[in-house]
């Protein structure tokens, strides 16, 4: 079974600094999608970034970027001039490519929370 | 667009009544998922389905939890006779069927008193 794992509960960063996320994964599949999703305080789920585990390029998304390391199982989010409204819940997801009955099934990590200073 | 729209947002019960949460998957959506979000954890899937049909249901516990996603409106999470550890925010995402992508609803808190 695929697990993922943030080892990170509690972030800080202060404003318009850098800071990245850890996120780690375990699997025996070669093919699956990662992703980041921003939780913040409304709860309101939102897709930060999305990465193919097939694609070698990092996925960016303005500010957001990953660093995906396949041999490593290591999904790392990189945020960069970081803003007071990044502070949320972030959680890292795994998902499936084989299509047995689980497809859509997305695995969380328990999530690190994000803090941005001013 | 709406956006998987989910309600209602906050639901009160008292140990042994029924609770019945409702999504609406996005337009042209033709795939639910739910899954569950315990205080200080990360979401737990309980079921997918599509139309008339459940496709895995694997999350879900055995008992007195149910689902289904009608031809005609919203789909249902249905949890019978609830108890104070079902109290926890119920998230309803939708894809199309190229499921490539989740888009999540605003959550379903239940709180069982």
């Amino acid at each position: 079974a695929q697990t993922v794992t943030q080892s990170q509960p509690e972030m800080s960063v202060q404003e318009a600094e850098t800071v990245t996320l850890s996120c780690t994964y375990d699997t025996s599949e070669s093919d699956y999608y990662l992703f980041w999703y921003k939780q913040p305080p409304s709860r309101q789920m939102i897709l930060v970034i999305r990465q193919e585990a097939y694609k070698q390029q990092n996925a960016t998304e303005n500010r957001f970027s990953v660093n995906f390391q396949k041999a490593a199982k290591s999904f790392s989010l990189k945020i960069s001039d970081s803003q007071l409204g990044d502070a949320a819940m972030y959680f890292c997801a795994y998902r499936s490519m084989n299509y047995g009955g689980s497809q859509g099934n997305l695995i969380f990590g328990k999530g690190t929370k994000l803090s941005v200073k001013p | 667009n709406a956006g998987v729209m989910q309600n209602p947002r906050h639901l009160v019960r008292r140990r042994g009544q029924e609770a019945r949460l409702r999504c609406s998957p996005m337009k042209g959506h033709s795939h639910v998922y739910w899954y569950r979000q315990l205080p200080e954890e990360g979401l737990k899937f309980m079921v997918y389905l599509q139309k008339e049909n459940i496709i895995d249901e694997s999350g879900m516990p055995k008992e007195r939890f149910s689902a289904e996603f009608p031809k005609e409106g919203p789909s249902i999470l249905r949890i019978q006779q609830v108890v104070r550890g079902d109290s926890a925010a119920y998230f309803c995402a939708s894809s199309p069927p190229t499921k490539n992508v989740l888009t999540f609803g605003a959550g379903s808190r239940l709180t069982v008193l």
